[in-house]
Order: C-alpha cells, then structure tokens, then sequence
C-alpha cells in the first residue's frame, strides 16, 4: 500500500544546516514535493523534483532523491529561525497527493 | 494573489450536533480536497472532488459528507459531531493533475467537539 514515512521532529541550531528524510513506498509517482506548513497557516509548496532526477537545487534548499532505497530528502542551508515549521513530504502514484507524517522543524539561537 | 478560504478558523461544538466547514477558491480548480490533520498522522484525505457535484471518498470517510453544487465552493459535513471529530481540517485545490500537482491549502478549521 502507499505509506509516507517521516521522522517527527529536528532541532538544529540557527546558521547549521538542517536534512529531513522522507521514504515512500510506491515507485509510481512521477512527482514527488515538500510542503511547508507555518503556524497556524496551511500548507504551501516549497519544492518539487521530477522522479527521473536525483538533485534538485533551489537557492538554500536542496532535494534529493534515491529512487532504488525510496528515499528523499530535503537540506536546507543555513537554516534561520524563519525556517521553523512542519515540513511534509508527498508522493503522487495517482493523481491524489499521499502526504508523510511531517517533520517538526526548531530552530534554536 | 490566489486564494482558498476557509469560513471559520476555530469552532466549538457538542456531541451530536451537525458541522459545516465551508471551503471557497477563485483560481477556478476543478479538483477541491478535505483533509484532516492530526499530530503524529500527518495528513489524511476525508473525501475529494474533481467536478461540481461529483464527490469521491478519501481514505478516512466514515462520518463525513461533502457537497460541491458549484465549482468554487466545497463543503465538509458532519452529521452528528462526536469528540474524536476533533481536528484540524484543512482544505485544498488544484487545476489538475499538472505539471506540478501543486495544491493550494486554506488556512484550515479547528474544530472542538465537546
């Protein structure tokens, strides 16, 4: 069946650099995303990577993908107290969008 | 700016007692989604829509039900609130399965059954 897998929490000291992972199950998706969800806000696309790549880069974060072990990850350089959030990662095997469970991300001075 | 609004932010409610979560979007999707967000669960998908008055269930429909009767509009109904209802239900849409697949959320309903 299709399951996301994250790990619930992280806590990284402001200026370190911050990596969640993420492991899905269907091989099928063509896509795959990190959303970020702020407080008390809903969710919105941070950065997607098409599943015939292994990196992608976007400024301070960057995706990547192993599609033997099914797992993806994102790094985010330089990591500031505004990144401070729950990140979640989605898979697409149809045309419905599987979320992970989310990764509680604090950022401490 | 595109937008997806949710008519309430926080609800109180009894046992018993029915629920409307009201969901609108002017980017003119077709597709709306209800989802529930719960600590440690992620996101799970209650019922979803592709069409106005077209409704397909999600992975957790059991006491749910929607109604799309116009495209911009998608609404959540419970009809007898119980206290394991109590969530944060978060809205969505997108154009299609796209390029991107991007879903644009609402800012979400809390909801506290009683």
């Amino acid at each position: 069946g299709e399951d996301v897998e994250q790990s619930l929490f992280l806590s990284v000291r402001e200026g370190d650099s911050s990596v969640i992972n993420c492991t899905y199950t269907d091989s099928s998706s063509t896509y795959l995303y990190w959303y970020k969800q702020e407080p008390g806000a809903g969710l919105q696309l941070l950065t997607y990577i098409f599943s015939n790549m292994d990196m992608k880069q976007d400024q301070r974060l960057t995706v990547l993908l192993n599609k033997k072990d099914k797992h993806l990850s994102l790094r985010i350089a330089d990591t500031q107290t505004g990144d401070s959030a729950i990140y979640f990662c989605a898979e697409s095997p149809t045309d419905k969008l599987i979320f992970g469970t989310g990764t509680r991300l604090q950022v401490f001075p | 700016d595109v937008k997806v609004t949710q008519s309430s932010r926080y609800l109180v409610k009894r046992t018993g007692e029915k629920v409307f979560l009201e969901c609108v979007q002017d980017m003119d999707h077709e597709n709306m989604f209800w989802y529930r967000q719960d600590p440690g669960l992620g996101l799970r998908l209650i019922y979803f829509s592709y069409d106005v008055k077209m409704k397909e269930k999600g992975d957790i429909p059991e006491g749910y039900s929607v109604s799309r009767e116009k495209k911009e509009r998608f609404s959540l109904i419970l009809e007898s609130a119980s206290t394991n209802q109590t969530s944060m239900y978060l809205c969505a849409s997108t154009a299609g399965a796209g390029a991107t697949g991007e879903l644009f959320f609402g800012e979400g309903s809390r909801l506290t059954v009683l």
